[in-house]
């Protein structure tokens, strides 16, 4: 299977605190994204970080991203309740040529308790 | 960010029978269209890739047959699940892009919820 590992598959916190999660992939990528999907619903689209880039930062997000080690990394800093969702990564695989095709980690499922 | 609908948000079919889902990009031309299934507690997987005006390109281990997909315009692709089963019961997810460019951003439907009784 082609699709990457994330860890932790779950993670709970308080209100407040800092989460990070992290995520490995396989093949050489073009770029990858991280996706929020709450319980049962379609995805949001949280960030995209490009193969020549190593970190990347949107409101509380920060994003890392080392094509060395394969590897990414999510933090959501001050975390609030609102949060508690499932976070994906998705990688692009470098060579597609059909713009838009993602392979999906296997997902972290956050916990934010009030 | 461009809007890709999905319809219907859910459906309950009996088994047997054959269901069909649309995709459509609302306010750009997608000429490349994705579907995916992810089962409860689980990731997405890519099922298939659609390209508009040539036959889709299935995922190793996806069934064609079963799995119809038909990508007849730029702005719409459809899914459909033939003969359904209850093993079929899952959320399939649409995703659309506007080309081919390397870092192009896709753009999710909201999903389909089939249950099959």
């Amino acid at each position: 299977s082609q699709q990457g590992e994330e860890d932790p598959q779950a993670l709970s916190i308080q209100e407040g605190e800092n989460a990070t999660m992290n995520c490995s992939y396989k093949t050489s990528i073009n770029n990858l994204q991280w996706y929020r999907q709450n319980s049962g619903r379609g995805l949001v689209h949280l960030i995209l970080i490009r193969s020549n880039e190593r970190e990347k930062h949107s409101g509380r997000l920060r994003v890392t991203l080392d094509t060395s080690k394969k590897s990414s990394s999510l933090l959501i800093t001050a975390s609030r309740a609102a949060d508690t969702a499932s976070y994906f990564c998705a990688t692009s695989p470098r060579g597609n040529n059909q713009g838009g095709k993602l392979i999906f980690g296997q997902g972290t499922e956050l916990s934010v308790k009030p | 960010g461009a809007v890709v609908s999905q319809h219907p948000s859910w459906v309950i079919c009996k088994s047997g029978t054959s269901v069909k889902i649309e995709c459509r990009s609302l306010d750009f031309q997608a000429t490349t269209m994705f579907w995916y299934r992810q089962f409860p507690k689980q990731s997405l997987m890519l099922m298939a890739t659609s390209n508009e005006g040539s036959k889709a390109t299935y995922e190793q281990g996806v069934e064609k047959d079963k799995f119809l997909i038909n990508h007849a315009s730029l702005t719409l692709s459809t899914l459909t699940v033939t003969s359904a089963h209850p093993e079929d019961s899952s959320f399939y997810i649409c995703s659309a892009s506007e080309g081919s460019r390397t870092n192009t951003e896709a753009f999710f439907g909201q999903g389909t919820r089939l249950t099959v009784v």
